[in-house]
């Protein structure tokens, strides 16, 4: 496997569920984040992780919990989810949190929708 | 607030060079990145401008003015797998990116 990859693709799940998305990145990099995308929306951060600590929340809610295990894993966990929550969760990774020049590597999503 | 406009959607044809706008207000400026993202796909990297004037990459082109907040990216002789959505991202004072909403870019034989 290379760059960053994300399992499951696809998710469907009913408001009383409980799931987890997993990421995995394979390029050595010591920062990962989780983004919500909606159509027609601007990509939202949720969570970012550097070297497995959390750096940022962006006032998300407690249904989704992330884990970040080590440098190259990162879950987020769903539960009681309403359907204002479908949309593609994306993972990506960086070198690191800082600096300018910060290219961030996607991987393809998970397509999540809440029944 | 912070806020990154860009069209919505844009129709080219098959050859013809396209130019997708980007206007930035942030918080600080860190330098600003394009990407391109494929229907169910990742979005993937296309380029990084921190400093004024224009980058060439092959058939691509990205221009900044930070003293106007904008930014373009120039697409030259459009392939049918151009067809995309390009997204553009500012990094502001504390190092996040604050994206657009993305443009939807069609490209007609």
């Amino acid at each position: 496997e290379t760059g960053v990859t994300q399992t499951p693709r696809h998710l469907v799940m009913g408001m009383t569920n409980k799931k987890s998305l997993k990421c995995e990145q394979h390029l050595g990099h010591n920062a990962m984040y989780w983004y919500k995308q909606s159509a027609k929306k601007p990509l939202e951060l949720m969570f970012v992780y550097s070297l497995e600590e959390r750096v940022e929340n962006n006032s998300v809610p407690s249904r989704f919990s992330p884990e970040c295990p080590n440098s190259s894993h990162l879950f987020l966990h769903l539960h009681t989810l309403q359907p204002e929550d479908s949309a593609l969760y994306l993972c990506a990774s960086s070198q690191e949190t800082m600096g300018s020049y910060n290219e961030q590597f996607f991987g393809p999503g998970t397509r999540l929708t809440v029944l | 607030g912070q806020n990154i406009d860009q069209p919505t959607e844009m129709t080219a044809t098959e050859g013809a060079i396209v130019q997708i706008n980007c206007t930035y207000q942030t918080s600080g400026f860190n330098g600003l990145f394009w990407y391109q993202q494929h229907a169910g796909e990742a979005p993937t990297f296309l380029s990084y401008n921190v400093l004024d004037g224009l980058e060439e990459k092959g058939r691509f082109s990205s221009f900044l003015s930070r003293s106007k907040g904008y930014s373009y990216l120039l697409l030259k002789e459009l392939q049918m797998k151009d067809s995309a959505s390009y997204l553009c991202a500012v990094m502001d004072s504390n190092y996040q990116l604050i994206w657009g909403a993305g443009t939807k870019l069609i490209i007609k034989p």
